[in-house]
């Protein structure tokens, strides 16, 4: 069956290190996976997404590396800040057919709680 | 910024009513969502729906959950006789095309059932 879990449940850091926030999923079929960010009240925010055909994406602050070997996802965040802090989740999808279009079923894992301390 | 608005925030209902969410999309978006997240839990896909009919749908969406659009511009999640277990954040999410990335979410609708 799909799963997609986190090592950590949560993560405490200090304003200004990198955080790195993982999580494994056990789905070989899984080829797009996307990290969220919720806040407290809110839905979640999407931060950056990676294909299975890549192994690292960077955007902003954050870098994501897939290793399909392992089925690992990673997220890093650079110089972390105090706004950074929420509960952060991967997702997976899988395309559904061979054009690659997908219907936005989303697999999420169970979230990691980043807090960030000034 | 074009956001995905939802009503109710927060909705009180006895067991056994129904119960009717409401979403705006992003007027240029064609994919719609509902999801859940049960307090404390993960959130989980309960349907998308595509070109007025409803594309896949988890095993949680069953004959109690319904979703339409009525026009052209809301997207509804009724649940026709709510259980206790309904009680969660439902989010309304929508994308611009086929999914290539992005799900713009709503910042949910709360429902407790008492």
């Amino acid at each position: 069956g799909e799963n997609v879990g986190l090592h950590l449940p949560t993560l405490s850091v200090q304003e200004g290190d990198n955080s790195i926030i993982n999580c494994a999923y056990s789905n070989s079929a899984s080829d797009y996976f996307i990290w969220y960010k919720q806040e407290s009240g809110k839905g979640p925010q999407f931060i950056i997404d990676i294909r299975s055909n890549m192994d690292k994406r960077q955007g902003q602050r954050v870098t994501v590396l897939l290793n399909k070997t392992v089925k690992h996802l990673s997220l890093q965040i650079a110089a972390t800040q105090p706004g950074d802090s929420a509960v952060y989740f991967c997702a997976e999808n899988r395309s559904r057919n061979a054009g690659g279009t997908s219907y936005g079923k989303l697999t999420f894992g169970q979230g990691t709680i980043l807090t960030v301390h000034p | 910024e074009p956001e995905v608005t939802q009503t109710p925030s927060h909705q009180v209902t006895q067991m056994g009513q129904e119960v009717i969410l409401r979403c705006v999309p992003i007027s240029n978006h064609l994919y719609f969502y509902w999801y859940r997240q049960i307090l404390g839990q993960k959130v989980e896909f309960l349907v998308s729906f595509y070109n007025n009919e409803i594309s896949e749908k988890s095993e949680i969406f069953d004959d109690q959950f319904s979703v339409e659009r009525p026009d052209g511009s809301n997207f509804t999640l009724k649940i026709r006789s709510t259980k206790l277990e309904d009680s969660a954040m439902y989010f309304c999410a929508s994308s611009e095309l086929s999914f290539n990335g992005e799900l713009f979410f709503g910042e949910g609708s709360r429902l407790t059932v008492l």
